[in-house]
């Protein structure tokens, strides 16, 4: 199975705060590399597939960028509605799909 | 609206099995490149892939979950059902039921159900 490790597992953050959430594969998955957001109680939310397209509707200064075997996640200046738990997923191979272990976002 | 609805049992012995429905509405159950899952979450912690399933009747399981999961698709009622027997308490969880997009290689969760926790006690 293809490994996902997220780092950091928490943070905290002001709001106008750059931050960045870095997913690591244990081998190379290409740009098959998706990122979703979980709000407490919630179903988790999509956000950027293939590395680096974000989706209908997902604010600009979410970004995604990396390939290979290096990703990481950019909310450019952070909003009170982006406090959160975040999980990449690689679907390089889809036996099994893989999640990393998700980085929660808390306000400072 | 395109919607996925969880439904099941929230309580369910040990030794027993669990079933769970998810029915979709908006969206068509047998357009080529969607497939239907099933992702839990146990309390606390992270997302766990469990099973995949095409309108075709291909199924993808997780290797350490295989001998208990059984996924299927009814087209007829536009609804995927999950099966896993000998529950212990390590199957507690929310289990959600996702749409998976398929474009370029890369499967992507574009549509969640809300979730239903399913307790095993």
């Amino acid at each position: 199975d293809i490994q996902m490790t997220q780092s950091p597992s928490s943070l905290s953050a002001s709001v106008g705060d750059r931050v960045t959430i870095t997913c690591r594969a244990s081998q190379t998955i290409g740009i098959y590399l998706n990122w979703y957001q979980q709000k407490a109680g919630k179903a988790p939310k999509p956000l950027i597939s293939a590395a680096s397209t974000l989706q209908s509707g997902v604010p600009s200064r979410f970004s995604g960028s990396g390939s290979g075997t290096d990703f990481t996640l950019t909310i450019s200046s952070l909003q009170p509605e982006d406090f959160a738990t975040y999980y990449c997923q690689q679907s390089y191979t889809t036996l099994p799909l893989t999640f990393g272990g998700g980085t929660k976002v808390e306000i400072k | 609206q395109l919607q996925l609805q969880e439904s099941g049992p929230g309580l369910v012995k040990p030794s027993e099995t669990l079933s769970l429905t998810c029915t979709v509405s908006g969206a068509s159950i047998t357009s080529d490149n969607d497939y239907w899952g099933w992702i839990r979450q146990p309390p606390g912690e992270g997302l766990e892939w469990i099973a995949t399933i095409h309108h075709t009747g291909v199924t993808y399981y997780k290797p350490s979950l295989k001998s208990r999961i059984t996924i299927s698709v009814d087209t007829s009622k536009s609804q995927i059902s999950l099966r896993l027997s000998s529950v212990t308490a390590a199957d507690t969880a929310v289990y959600y039921c996702a749409r998976l997009s398929y474009a370029s290689g890369n499967y992507y969760i574009d549509l969640w159900g809300q979730g239903t926790l399913v307790t095993v006690s």
